[in-house]
């Protein structure tokens, strides 16, 4: 089994910069993504990190320690259309030999002008 | 590449009454995944096919549940004797495999159990 813990909920100004954290306890890890959820849509993809270090994509980028459990997603130049929920999902070995991404409860960010 | 695309967008059903959802994959994905969300989670795997074959399925999914994918293409998802607790988004996503295996969600169904 796993664990993935992340905040609830954040809250951050047009314009600024957030980072969401998400920790987790697994074996067999192989890969870590994040997911962009508007409500009431389906998860879409923003992220993935398998190695330790820092992926930059545009406003978006996410970082992964393996040996502290540990990852990050950091949003710059906040946008009101970024409020949304972000979810950390981790793929790890799962009983019948297969890996499957595990996904945490999500961070519910809300940007204010 | 229409996306994935899934069936009934929505369903309301009596307790006890069985249902059955679809999900159709992007065309050229072989592996699918079906997942439960409720408000204020993250979605919870249900069940993995890799073409025809479910390979994994969740120690938590009652026998109630059951996934098909017959041709290794769309996949159902039934539910028998349902309750209310089953009252969720159903949500399927798809994949192609090789090294990051991106999944790519349908846009669900919302199944309310009165």
């Amino acid at each position: 089994g796993q664990n993935i813990d992340q905040p609830t909920e954040m809250t951050a100004t047009e314009g600024a910069i957030v980072q969401i954290n998400c920790t987790y306890q697994t074996s067999g890890f192989n890969g870590l993504f994040w997911y962009q959820q508007h409500a009431g849509e389906a998860p879409t993809f923003l992220s993935y990190n398998v190695l330790d270090g820092l992926e930059e994509k545009g406003r978006f980028s996410s970082f992964l320690s393996r040996s502290k459990g540990y990852s990050y997603l950091l949003l710059k130049e906040l946008q009101m259309k970024d409020s949304a929920s972000y979810l950390c999902a981790v793929r790890d070995l799962q009983s019948g030999g297969s890996y499957i991404p595990t996904f945490g409860r999500g961070t519910s960010l809300i940007v204010h002008p | 590449d229409t996306g994935v695309s899934q069936n009934p967008r929505h369903k309301i059903t009596k307790r006890g009454q069985n249902v059955t959802f679809r999900c159709d994959p992007i065309s050229e994905h072989n592996r699918l995944y079906w997942y439960r969300q409720t408000l204020g989670q993250g979605p919870e795997f249900l069940t993995y096919f890799q073409n025809e074959a479910q390979l994994e399925k969740s120690r938590l999914l009652s026998d109630r549940f059951s996934a098909e994918r017959p041709k290794g293409s769309f996949s159902t998802l039934e539910i028998q004797r349902t309750e209310q607790g089953d009252s969720a988004m159903y949500l399927c996503a798809s994949s192609f495999g090789g090294r990051q295996e991106t999944q790519y969600f349908g846009p669900g169904t919302r199944l309310l159990v009165l």
